[in-house]
């Protein structure tokens, strides 16, 4: 149970265009998920948090123009990357969590998405 | 503000060895928990423990246990019997107790090394 699955796993895509990410909860509804960006051989950095039915929550510092979340049902939340640049390349992690468990909302993790922006 | 803290970059330990991870983090609040994931070069998130604060008993999963000093703010990680599978980014993680919107505040991360 509780898994979370990402597509694309990976993507190029050309400056100044835009990419879309997907983040699906297969077995259980989650009314909040969380986007995460890595880059490499560093931790995971919190970019915002979808609450599904209403606007995201972003971080300080993260353009909410150009990271485009989307929560639209409840096993559902994509990322748009809006005109998109090299220095948008990087590692996207989405997480979920379920309302019940061991840890209420404990947060599971999708595969992440590899962004490549020529 | 809760943070983290991995003073460990990088370790190495023999295979069936045992290897301690260090973590160390600063919040004031009395009830939370915290984690231990592991990254492997897939990159997918994997988790390996789970420690509920207000448990005194210190967590273990088959080779996997954790030291929490709940006073010293302190939850290091001990490896048992190491594997060349256990190879890994290691990241320390808190979490407050409550709802759905609470975050995870991640450590900066241990790159474990086994050596055969």
């Amino acid at each position: 149970g509780a898994v979370v699955s990402q597509h694309p796993s990976w993507v190029i895509c050309k400056s100044g265009t835009s990419v879309k990410i997907e983040c699906r909860s297969l077995d259980f509804q989650a009314t909040t998920m969380f986007w995460y960006r890595q880059f490499p051989k560093q931790s995971l950095m919190l970019m915002a948090t979808s609450n599904e039915g209403s606007k995201a929550t972003y971080e300080q510092g993260v353009e909410k123009d150009k990271f485009l979340i989307n929560h639209a049902s409840l096993t559902l939340s994509t990322l748009t990357v809006t005109s998109a640049h090299p220095e948008d390349s990087s590692f996207y992690i989405c997480s979920a969590s379920p309302p019940s468990g061991r840890v209420p909302y404990e947060q599971y993790f999708g595969p992440g998405t590899r962004l490549t922006v020529t | 503000a809760q943070t983290v803290t991995q003073s460990q970059p990088e370790m190495s330990v023999q295979e069936a060895e045992t290897v301690t991870l260090s973590c160390t983090y600063d919040t004031s609040e009395s009830d939370y928990y915290l984690f231990w994931y592991k990254q492997p070069p897939s990159r997918q998130m994997i988790l390996v423990i789970r420690q509920e604060a207000y448990k005194q008993q210190n967590a273990t999963e088959n080779r996997f246990s954790v030291n929490f000093q709940k006073a010293a703010k302190s939850f290091s990680l001990k490896i048992s019997d190491s594997q060349l599978g256990d190879a890994a980014m290691y990241f320390c993680a808190y979490r407050s107790y409550g709802g759905a919107t609470n975050k995870l505040i991640f450590g900066t991360g241990t790159l474990l090394a086994v050596q055969p």
